[in-house]
């Protein structure tokens, strides 16, 4: 079946450049998502990106996307304490009554931020 | 402000009770769901519903049960039967599918259920 895998941990610099990475199986994927979780709460949708789009900016995070390795990669610049979370990589294939069911999201990657 | 409220934060059952975990959204989406989140696995599909008095299973449903009779609220029910219930429970929603290709989730903030 469909996969999507993320690497557990990640640690960086206070101001350095975070970049968190994902591969999905699901050739058929049409949206991919990156969503953040803080401690204690639900997930928060960060950025999206289109199947057919390489590159998405938005402020500090900048999606890449290589759909022939199906790999996904959030950038984010400036790392701030803040930006400490679990993010979860998330893909949703092509649409259709039951696509509700379709969206697969990875176990999520624990960013922490060192001083 | 529209969003998702799961209620309570916390809860915390003996084993062998049943109990209901409270998800109400204003957004007027259609679609609800249910995640299971435990450490290190991500999220599973427990149920979902597109319309209501409609859903359907997810990948994890045994000891489960929900309803969807409203449009706004779609309960979540633990039942006895489920194995290991601790657990962090996400309630999500999204427009019809059906109608937006692009229909990311929205979340609650979620129940944290111990059972002893």
């Amino acid at each position: 079946g469909e996969d999507v895998e993320q690497s557990l941990f990640l640690s960086v610099r206070e101001g350095d450049s975070s970049v968190i990475n994902c591969t999905y199986t699901d050739s058929s994927s049409t949206y991919l998502y990156w969503y953040k979780q803080e401690p204690g709460a639900g997930l928060q949708l960060l950025t999206y990106i289109f199947s057919n789009m390489d590159m998405k900016q938005d402020q500090r995070l900048t999606v890449l996307l290589n759909k022939k390795d199906k790999h996904l990669s959030l950038r984010i610049a400036d790392t701030q304490t803040g930006d400490s979370a679990i993010y979860f990589c998330a893909e949703s294939s092509d649409p259709g009554y039951s696509s509700a069911s379709k969206i697969i999201f990875g176990s999520g990657t624990r960013l922490s931020i060192r001083p | 402000d529209g969003g998702i409220t799961q209620s309570p934060k916390y809860l915390f059952r003996k084993e062998g009770q049943n109990v209901t975990l409270s998800c109400e959204q204003n957004l007027n989406h259609d679609a609800m769901y249910w995640y299971r989140q435990d450490p290190g696995q991500g999220l599973r599909l427990i149920y979902y519903s597109q319309i209501v008095n409609d859903f359907q299973k997810g990948d994890i449903a045994e000891g489960y049960s929900v309803s969807r009779e409203k449009k706004e609220s779609f309960p979540l029910t633990v039942t006895s039967a489920q194995k290991n219930p601790t657990a962090f429970y996400l309630c999500a929603s999204s427009i019809d599918p059906g109608r937006d290709y692009n229909s990311p989730l929205h979340f609650g903030n979620g129940t944290r259920l111990t059972v002893t």
